[in-house]
């Protein structure tokens, strides 16, 4: 079955205590993103990446690492986690643009809390 | 960078009713706008896409229209149903900008039935 899925699902740390989410796809999708979605400001990019050791930032990157040295995976790292992202996860992927691309296949989410 | 306002943030509409959510962006150089629907507790899915060298697009009781020159693009759904209920989201991304996405707010909308 084609997927994107996320561990871990749910997630409550304490600050500053370094976490990862991992993110992998088994789709052969060259773009994946990471999201976080919060009330009211919808989904915002952190990070995309559009092939292995190929990374970017999105909108809101302050805070985050990510690294892509496998096609299907993703992770997002926090090195040092605070309160503020608390939030709901999101990473998603898609194929090449031009090869039916565009539509994103989004994970099944990863809510963390930072207390 | 591109900015998409979305609205309204919730819509409760009676079953059978239309709905329209509509969305505005900053950045003239978006050329593809896609809607994702996000059920309650699930993950964002496309329902709709409509790129910037067609006005109009169609898929059974969803539609997409886009006005290029006033920088905005709507939803529509007829015949609503109850579940159709769920958040919507609208997205811009400039084409060939490695999947750049910038989303608008959401909007919950409540079919009542």
């Amino acid at each position: 079955e084609a997927q994107v899925t996320q561990n871990p699902r749910y997630l409550i740390t304490v600050t500053g205590k370094k976490l990862t989410v991992t993110c992998s796809q088994n789709m052969n999708h060259e773009y994946m993103s990471w999201y976080r979605q919060d009330p009211g400001l919808g989904l915002r990019q952190i990070y995309y990446s559009m092939n292995v050791e190929v990374t970017d930032k999105g909108d809101v990157p302050e805070g985050y690492k990510v690294s892509r040295k496998e096609k299907r995976n993703f992770p997002l790292i926090l090195e040092s986690p605070s309160p503020n992202q608390t939030s709901l996860y999101f990473c998603a992927s898609s194929p090449p643009q031009g090869l039916g691309g565009y539509e994103q296949y989004f994970g099944p989410g990863t809510r963390l809390t930072v207390t | 960078g591109e900015n998409v306002e979305q609205h309204p943030s919730t819509l409760s509409v009676q079953e059978g009713d239309s709905a329209v959510i509509k969305c505005t962006y900053s950045d003239s150089a978006s050329n593809y706008f896609p809607w994702y629907k996000q059920e309650l507790g699930k993950r964002p899915q496309l329902i709709i896409d409509i790129r910037s060298n067609v006005g109009e697009k169609k898929d059974q009781r969803i539609a997409v229209t886009l006005n290029k020159t006033a920088k905005h693009f709507s939803l529509h759904i007829t015949e609503t149903q109850p579940e159709d209920s769920a958040v919507y989201f609208c997205a811009a991304s400039i084409d060939g900008n490695f999947n750049k996405f910038y989303f608008g707010s959401g909007t919950k909308l409540n079919v009542k039935p």
